[in-house]
């Protein structure tokens, strides 16, 4: 079964902080790997895609990565701000072009 | 500002009651997704369509639920009848290619009494 796993489940940490969300999956066949956020009582919004190809993407103070031989991703966020506060998921698509989603982080960044 | 849209935003319904949710991709997308959300089971697809055509709805329970594209403005998906176990957040999302961003609308969050 495929499966996304996600570490920490949740994550408080002071404002300014750098920060770093685990992702792991099985089956390395993937065709990219996605990283999206979910405030409070709202939809997904998509942050960082990395293709099966690429080995990292950048966006202003996030960087995904992705490690396909170790089943790994991960989301580094850099001067965390209270701003950043939500849940963060992250998804494989497969090879059949479903995304399989982890269960999330929950990051709280305290003022 | 092209965005997912979906309606309704909240249903409240008692069971056994047929419930209709309808989603309108972003204008040119060719493929919409509908999945659900749980605290116990997360994210989870129920279906996918290319092309309004249904490719994969292994995610979906056969025998209650039932999704379809009339056009490629408007995707649905039907209850009928709805239970408790129905209860939770629908999503909607569409993309232009299979390997692309999926664009996620605000949800319909659904409690079936």
């Amino acid at each position: 079964k495929q499966e996304v796993t996600q570490i920490p489940a949740a994550l408080s940490v002071p404002e300014g902080e750098n920060l770093v969300l685990n992702c792991s999956f099985t089956d390395s066949a993937i065709y990219n790997l996605q990283w999206f956020r979910q405030d409070p009582g709202k939809g997904l919004t998509s942050l960082l895609l990395i293709q099966s190809s690429q080995r990292e993407q950048t966006s202003g103070r996030l960087n995904a990565s992705l490690d396909k031989s170790s089943g790994r991703s991960t989301l580094y966020i850099a001067a965390s701000q209270p701003g950043d506060s939500a849940t963060y998921l992250c998804a494989k698509m497969d090879s059949s072009y479903k995304l399989i989603f982890g269960s999330g982080t929950r990051l709280l960044v305290r003022p | 500002d092209a965005r997912v849209t979906q309606t309704p935003r909240h249903k409240v319904t008692e069971m056994g009651q047929e419930v209709t949710m309808r989603c309108q991709p972003i204008l040119g997308h060719n493929t919409v997704f509908w999945y659900r959300q749980t605290m116990m089971q997360g994210l989870e697809l129920l279906a996918y369509f290319r092309n309004r055509a249904p490719l994969d709805d292994s995610g979906m329970p056969k025998d209650r639920f039932s999704a379809e594209m009339p056009d490629a403005t408007l995707a649905t998906l039907k209850i009928q009848p709805s239970e408790p176990r129905d209860s939770a957040v629908y999503f909607c999302a569409s993309t232009g290619l299979a390997k692309e961003t999926q664009y996620f609308g605000p949800g319909t969050r659904l409690l079936v009494l």
